[in-house]
């Protein structure tokens, strides 16, 4: 996906390890989202951030946090990785609504195994 | 709280049939978009509505909004089997730029 880049793409981890995902763009701008996606409950918000060092809670965010400390990255850790993390997480950013944009643009997403 | 419910969530068609799958949100919005997702990919944009009576059409795909209903709806066309995915509206909400998600339909057409 152009300008949003998602690390690991897979990560396979243990109960109760910490585990961080990283968000990267390059296109400068504000507005990023973590989400959480889950056979019968679509795509859940986990987090967002609007400016560098603003973030907010989403629906699910127990046992997430996130931190931004550039425009570009938009990290997102497990404090300790639990089976119910088990997902598969996409990180979005999103421009200035205009006529004719699109929203969001999704990152290729990471598939999150907590054994 | 903004909710975004998607029918039908599995919908099953022949190739060369027509359909609609409909999107109801909860609350005052004029802003609604639809994603699709093949299996093990992310999200792709389909569709921008950005007011009410607006209609979009790629294709086979016909996108409608209607926000005094809190209704959009994407209409299949003679479909064919490379229009097999999951399907996804999604709602601006609230303040700061989230998007409330449906939960998706799962459209699988067959020969």
């Amino acid at each position: 996906d152009a300008g949003i880049t998602q690390s690991p793409r897979h990560k396979v981890t243990e109960t109760g390890t910490p585990v961080t995902l990283r968000c990267h763009q390059t296109e400068n701008h504000r507005y990023m989202y973590w989400y959480r996606q889950d056979p019968g409950h679509g795509l859940r918000l986990i987090h967002y951030s609007y400016g560098v060092k603003d973030t907010d809670k989403g629906e699910v965010s127990d046992g997430y946090s996130v931190s931004r400390s550039k425009t570009e990255d938009f990290l997102l850790t497990l404090e300790s990785a639990t089976s119910s993390q088990t997902s598969v997480y996409f990180c979005a950013i999103s421009v200035e609504v205009q006529p004719g944009n699109d929203g969001y643009t999704f990152g290729s997403g990471t598939r999150l195994t907590v054994v | 709280e903004l909710k975004v419910e998607q029918n039908p969530l599995f919908l099953s068609m022949q190739e060369g049939k027509n359909y609609t799958i409909y999107c109801n949100y909860s609350t005052t919005s004029d802003r609604l978009y639809w994603y699709r997702q093949d299996p093990g990919k992310s999200l792709e944009s389909l569709f921008v509505l950005l007011s009410n009576g607006a209609v979009k059409q790629e294709g086979r795909l016909m996108a409608s909004l209607d926000t005094k209903a809190r209704l959009s709806t994407l209409h299949i066309t003679a479909a064919v089997h490379d229009l097999s995915a999951t399907y996804f509206c999604a709602v601006f909400g609230g303040s700061n730029y989230k998007l409330t998600f449906g939960k998706g339909t799962l459209l699988t057409v067959n020969p």
